[in-house]
């Protein structure tokens, strides 16, 4: 089945404790990205990634990294979370240049105390 | 930076009733797309429009894309309580990139 699997669902941490949220997708998609939910804001960009070690700034990167080692894969990295960072986060791909849209994963709610 | 506004934000209405969701912009984009989304899953796509005035259909639900490519709309017809939802705009605002638009919650009673 076509799928972006992020990891983990669920996540209560402290201030400070770095954290990694994983993305992966089956599809072969070069586009990959991360979005932020929140209410009243919407979807926020945070990085995206154009191919492999391709990264650049989404609209909300700070305090967030990212990597792209392999196609199929997108961390998302938290080195020292605030709880500002508290947010429902997305994972998303895409083919470049077509219609298909963006696939998303089922989220990560992060709470950071 | 582009402004994309969705309206309404909040819809209740009952089972078989008909709706319009709005979106708008001052820009011009190459393509759009409409996303569904249901409380604790990720956005699901249900079409991308790309040509000026163009109609697609998707079983009760019909979409338009305006002629000058600044605007959008979603009408649904009868709605089913299976409807509910948040609907989400999101034109191409860069090469391969959505700008998503805040979003209208729909809610059908049975």
């Amino acid at each position: 089945e076509a799928q972006v699997t992020q990891n983990p669902r669920y996540l209560i941490t402290v201030t400070g404790k770095k954290l990694t949220v994983t993305c992966s997708q089956n599809m072969n998609h070069e586009y990959m990205s991360w979005y932020r939910q929140d209410p009243g804001l919407g979807l926020r960009q945070i990085y995206y990634s154009m191919n492999v070690e391709v990264t650049d700034k989404g609209d909300v990167p700070e305090g967030y990294k990212v990597s792209r080692k392999e196609k199929r894969n997108f961390p998302l990295i938290l080195e020292s979370p605030s709880p500002n960072q508290t947010s429902l986060y997305f994972c998303a791909s895409s083919l470049l240049g077509g219609e298909g849209g963006y696939t998303f994963g089922s989220g990560t709610r992060l709470t950071v105390v | 930076t582009q402004l994309l506004e969705q309206s309404p934000q909040f819809l209740s209405i009952q089972e078989g009733e008909n709706l319009t969701v709005y979106c708008n912009s001052s820009s011009v984009f190459s393509s759009l797309q409409w996303y569904r989304q249901e409380p604790g899953e990720g956005p699901v796509l249900l079409v991308t429009v790309v040509t000026g005035g163009e109609v697609k259909k998707l079983k009760r639900l019909t979409f338009q894309f305006g002629d000058a490519r600044k605007d959008s709309s979603l009408h649904i017809t009868a709605a089913q309580p299976g409807d509910t939802g948040l609907y989400l705009c999101a034109p191409e605002t860069s090469y391969g990139k959505l700008t998503f638009g805040q979003g209208t919650i729909l809610t059908v009673h049975p």
